[in-house]
């Protein structure tokens, strides 16, 4: 069944602490994307990567990091300098062939704080 | 339960009724447009999109509406049942292929049987 899969659906984090969200996609898609939602918000773009061994910030990437060593994979970490962890996060992907292709969504990833 | 959208506009309507989602969005470069539904502690869901050249497009049950005179974004959803209890955001993208979405604050729709 292709998809999006995120992984842990939640997870807690300690004071001081790094941890990474995984997210892998076996759609075969270019382009995949990291947003935060918070109560009453939209979705904020933390950061999207169009293509392998390339990535760029999005509206709030302070505090966050990313790679994207495969075309399936693109893990956050969310590191100690992120004051304000506590959110749900979702991955997207979206075939990058310069038209007009909708993102689509894993299922999130609610992290909290201990 | 989700503690997302505790602060959203709520749209509530009778079961069988039609609703409208309205939404207004910010560049008047953007060239496509999405709907999204969310439903409680899931990703969102893709519903329908539309380009920048067309005011109007339909799907099963659904049809978007565009307006860029006035920047004005509308989902309308014919017969609404319990199952669209959700909340609804919209997407813009400015123009350029690879220009990231930028989303709405979302409203929810309320179903009452």
């Amino acid at each position: 069944d292709g998809g999006i899969t995120q992984s842990p659906k939640y997870l807690f984090r300690k004071e001081g602490q790094n941890v990474t969200l995984s997210c892998e996609q076996n759609l075969n898609h270019d382009a995949m994307y990291w947003y935060r939602q918070d109560p009453g918000q939209g979705l904020r773009l933390i950061y999207y990567s169009q293509i392998v061994n390339d990535f760029q910030k999005g509206d709030i990437a302070e505090g966050y990091s990313v790679s994207r060593e495969k075309k399936e994979s693109f893990p956050l970490t969310v590191t100690s300098a992120q004051k304000n962890p506590t959110a749900f996060y979702l991955c997207a992907s979206r075939q990058d062939r310069g038209g007009n292709q909708p993102q689509h969504f894993g299922d999130g990833t609610r992290l909290s704080i201990l | 339960g989700e503690s997302v959208g505790l602060h959203l506009p709520t749209l509530s309507v009778q079961e069988g009724d039609n609703s409208i989602i309205n939404c207004a969005y910010s560049n008047s470069a953007s060239d496509y447009f999405i709907w999204y539904k969310q439903e409680s502690g899931k990703g969102p869901q893709f519903i329908i999109d539309i380009r920048s050249n067309m005011d109007k497009r339909q799907g099963q049950r659904v049809t978007v509406l565009l307006n860029k005179t006035v920047k004005h974004l509308s989902l309308q959803i014919a017969a609404t049942q319990p199952g669209d209890s959700a909340v609804y955001f919209c997407a813009e993208r400015g123009s350029g292929g690879n220009t990231p979405l930028v989303f709405g604050k979302g409203t929810r729709l309320s179903v009452i049987a």
